[in-house]
């Protein structure tokens, strides 16, 4: 299987920070990888496929890239709605997900 | 609009067996590939598997091959899960996901579920 790392496992920042999750593959994605933001009592959604391709919907301060073994979600003005757990999951095989990084607004 | 909804969980003592059942609308069932997703009471996602959308073809995770079955019903919109030999590490939220497919294959899902809890206890 090939495992995701993710750094770090929360961070806590203010709004309208920028602020980045990394992600690392344990063998070369290419790009395929995408980013996922979870509140509680509910379901992943997806923002960002391809490593860098924004979902229909997502708001503009997302941003991904990256491809092989390191990937980056960026958050471009931390909004408190972004307050959430972030995972990145990698789909070149059987897919793997990372272990979530919370992100806090403080 | 793209409605997934499970039922099914509940509570079961190790070694028993759940049907999960994942009803959709809103979109054209037969045209797409169903995914089912685990997430564990530590928060971990972990994918289980993969079903195409004519029932055909299925992928399992090692950690439950030979001990769930997949399958569909296209006539209902629906997609089963069958888990027999549970264990207490399968205690998870399970979530069915509409799959979106690559080049790579069928493991990405932007449609979701709400989720159903299954708990294996004794």
């Amino acid at each position: 299987d090939i495992q995701m790392t993710q750094s770090p496992s929360t961070l806590s920042a203010s709004v309208g920070d920028r602020v980045s999750i990394t992600c690392r593959a344990s063998q070369s994605i290419s790009i395929w990888l995408a980013w996922y933001q979870q509140k509680p009592g509910t379901a992943p959604r997806l923002l960002i496929s391809k490593a860098s391709s924004l979902e229909s919907g997502v708001p503009s301060r997302f941003s991904g890239s990256g491809s092989g073994t390191e990937f980056t979600l960026t958050i471009s003005g931390l909004q408190p709605d972004d307050s959430a757990t972030y995972y990145c999951h990698q789909y070149v095989t059987f897919p793997t997900f990372g272990q979530g990084t919370k992100v806090e607004i403080k | 609009e793209v409605h997934l909804v499970e039922s099914g969980g509940g509570s079961v003592q190790p070694g028993g067996s759940l049907r999960l059942s994942c009803a959709a609308s809103g979109f054209t069932f037969n045209n797409y590939a169903m995914n089912w997703v685990r997430q564990t009471p530590g928060k971990r996602l972990e994918w289980i598997s993969v079903i195409d959308w004519s029932g055909e073809n299925t992928k399992y995770a090692d950690s439950v091959k030979g001990r769930f079955t997949v399958s569909r019903d296209n006539a209902r919109n629906t997609v089963y899960l069958q888990m027999n030999r549970l264990f207490a590490e399968d205690t998870a939220v399970y979530y069915c996901a509409r799959a979106d497919c690559d080049s790579t294959g069928c493991y990405r899902s932007e449609y979701w579920g709400q989720g159903t809890l299954v708990a294996v206890s004794s």
